[in-house]
């Protein structure tokens, strides 16, 4: 068991560019969640997939953030055309599944998204 | 909607107690406690679920009144190590198996 892992840990971007971000969960977990967090406050809910089944995505998201699973193994979140706004810390968490909110999720260390 | 947490911040020496309290405005199925310190990930502390139940991690306990849609975490006797922020998140029954996550409360355990 080696974590959840999260590629790349920092990523640097010019407004309107396009950047994709891979988490690998333990293997052994079912479900997958993407946050994002900004300085100062809580992780803040983006979308989360049961295999790879994508559940539920946030109001929050526009449509330049898409999420997949593919196989139900590792997933990607793609952003387009960055904006400033979008500069956070993108965190991936797993946890097994089986009973919902019975098991704690394990995060990554996340991606550090930053642009210019 | 997220969570609220009171107070956002609290400073101890080491040995002192303090009390870390997360409301929602909606029904609750499951509260988790997560600790995170700077630069690195949020780390599981303890899961709480309908029931009252209290559980423990360390010295470090956490209860949950499901009626109130709330949830407190006790530090006891802290340890320099009890140091970061902690973050409460919530299961409301209306959007099962999503967590929303309140502001955090930052909290310096001083020697």
């Amino acid at each position: 068991d080696t974590g959840v892992s999260q590629n790349p840990r920092h990523k640097i971007t010019k407004r309107g560019q396009n950047v994709t971000f891979r988490c690998d969960p333990i293997s052994e977990h079912n479900r997958l969640y993407w946050y994002r967090q900004t300085l100062g406050q809580g992780p803040e809910f983006l979308t989360y997939f049961q295999n790879e089944a994508q559940l539920e995505k946030s109001r929050l998201l526009s449509d330049r953030f898409s999420a997949e699973r593919p196989k139900g193994s590792f997933s990607t979140l793609e952003i387009q055309r960055t904006e400033q706004g979008d500069s956070a810390m993108y965190l991936c968490a797993s946890s097994l599944g089986f009973q919902t909110g019975r098991d704690g999720y394990t995060f990554g260390s996340g991606t550090r998204l930053t642009v210019v | 909607q997220q969570p609220v947490q009171s107070p956002q911040a609290v400073i101890l020496r080491e040995g002192e107690d303090a009390v870390i309290n997360c409301s929602s405005s909606k029904a609750l199925y499951s509260v988790h406690w997560y600790r995170q310190k700077h630069g690195e990930a949020p780390v599981f502390l303890m899961i709480l679920l309908k029931g009252g139940e209290q559980k423990g991690h360390e010295k470090i306990s956490a209860s949950f009144n499901e009626k109130k849609q709330q949830s407190s975490l006790y530090l006891t006797a802290s340890q320099l190590s009890y140091s970061g922020t902690y973050f409460c998140g919530t299961g409301a029954t209306d959007s099962w198996g999503k967590f929303q996550f309140g502001a955090g409360t930052q909290v310096v355990v001083t020697p």
